[in-house]
């Protein structure tokens, strides 16, 4: 199967900070990308569609500003977590494929913020 | 009213048991997926259906369009099943996501 790469898995900050967190899909062109949040022992969480040439479709209640979503090319999208506060502590993951309809989806293995 | 609905929430089976998680949603989609994530957070697709029915060792996945519902089947289980199970929806345009099942398989 296709193989998403997630980085990096863990990473702790200071209170105002910026963290980027990237996502490659290794063995694929991924045109559309999608980045999740997740709380503890709840659901995941879809925070926006990244798709590869043009802005990110955020969901209702998303900072857009706040998480900046990048997808510069086809196998490659990132999100940066600006100014970063404790409430933004969250697991993160990200998911790709070719073709969003009839396919499978494809998670990285998600990275933990911990915002100190 | 979430456009996605799981059932049971936890879980907890002896291993060996048959086990059925249930998913209902109230959209239109084009696609459901069954997602299985471990505890170390990682998440596997298991399924995507449209249609019908799928299987793949031990693990069997329905859906009925008309009813707008899909289960996921586990047969002999086994402790390593023991994992959060999220059923999800695609609706062309959109995903919805489940609560999620927590299943735990005792030995």
């Amino acid at each position: 199967g296709a193989v998403v790469s997630q980085h990096p898995s863990w990473v702790i900050c200071k209170s105002g900070t910026s963290v980027k967190i990237e996502c490659r899909s290794l063995d694929f062109q991924a045109t559309t990308m999608f980045w999740y949040r997740q709380f503890p022992k709840q659901s995941l969480m879809l925070m926006a569609t990244s798709n590869e040439g043009s802005k990110a479709t955020y969901e209702q209640g998303v900072e857009k500003d706040k998480f900046l979503i990048n997808h510069a090319s086809l196998t490659l999208s990132t999100l940066t977590v600006t100014s970063a506060h404790p409430e933004d502590s969250s697991f993160y993951i990200c998911s790709a494929n070719r073709d969003r309809v009839r396919e499978k989806l494809f998670f990285g293995s998600g990275t933990q913020l911990s915002v100190l | 009213k979430n456009e996605v609905e799981q059932s049971p929430q936890n879980l907890t089976a002896q291993e060996g048991e048959f086990i059925t998680i249930n998913c209902s949603y109230s959209v239109g989609i084009s696609a459901l997926h069954w997602l299985q994530q471990h505890p170390g957070g990682g998440i596997v697709s298991l399924f995507m259906l449209s249609s019908g029915k799928k299987k793949h060792g031990r693990l069997i996945a329905t859906i009925n369009i008309q009813e707008k519902h899909s289960s996921l089947h586990i047969t002999a289980s086994h402790p390593r099943d023991s994992a959060v199970y999220i059923c999800a929806v695609n609706t062309g345009n959109q995903f919805y996501f489940g609560t999620g099942t927590s299943l735990t398989v005792i030995p």
